[in-house]
């Protein structure tokens, strides 16, 4: 029950934008929008998370639109070590509090 | 600090043996998550435990699935007897936050099991 919905595939030519997108149309008010990739045999690592506002870190922006129905995450320098799948998550409520659930991302494929 | 720690990284067995994977999280985080991922399914919560207790083990598959958390640092998850169904990554994650909030996963690099 991941909630969200993302292109199951995109590819980006390397040192331009990637811009990844989401959609969270049933997200609740106090639901967060998290981002985490999965590079090839390794665990997913955390990328940057968000409420309302857009986010910024070392890593990419988060951009929520103003309804927070749906979001982007933006690489904004892509290179080759950037391709993996990347799973668009929102965090759960109520007695489910504490877990986050991975849909099936979406493969970003940087090439040179 | 090392990260969370999951042994063994590979694992052969055959139909019917135990399994058993083991996890260290990092230190000072109270939560721990074990997923397990396979290209049918994808990743899937299995348990998460907060501060040593289970709260949710709806993910586990079958009573032949097992985890334990007997300390702050140190989690295992069993399987017996195992199967072939069973092969997958089981990867392993811990969490600074407190429930309410969910804080940022930092997963193990997993445990690839395959069942003969």
């Amino acid at each position: 029950d991941a909630k969200t919905t993302q292109p199951t595939s995109m590819d980006c030519a390397e040192g331009r934008a990637a811009n990844l997108p989401c959609n969270h149309s049933t997200i609740s008010g106090n639901e967060y929008v998290y981002w985490y990739r999965q590079i090839h045999s390794q665990g997913p690592q955390y990328i940057i998370h968000g409420l309302k506002n857009n986010e910024t870190n070392e890593m990419a922006s988060l951009i929520i639109t103003e309804d927070r129905k749906s979001s982007t995450l933006i690489l904004p320098h892509a290179t080759l070590r950037d391709t993996a799948v990347y799973y668009c998550i929102v965090s759960l409520r109520g007695s489910t509090l504490g877990r986050l659930y991975f849909g099936r991302g979406t493969q970003l494929t940087v090439w040179p | 600090d090392a990260g969370v720690i999951q042994s063994p990284r590979h694992e052969v067995t055959e139909m019917g043996q135990e399994v058993t994977l083991r996890c260290k999280p990092i230190s000072g985080h109270n939560s721990l998550f074990w997923y397990r991922q396979t290209m049918m399914r994808g990743l899937e919560l299995l348990i998460y435990f907060n501060n040593n207790v289970p709260i949710d083990d709806s993910g586990m598959p079958e009573d032949r699935f097992s985890a334990k958390m007997p300390n702050a640092s140190f989690s295992t998850l069993k399987i017996q007897p195992s199967e072939p169904r069973d092969s997958a990554v089981y990867f392993c994650a811990s969490s600074g936050r407190q429930i309410p909030n969910t804080g940022e996963l930092f997963f193990g690099e997993g445990s690839r099991l395959t069942v003969l």
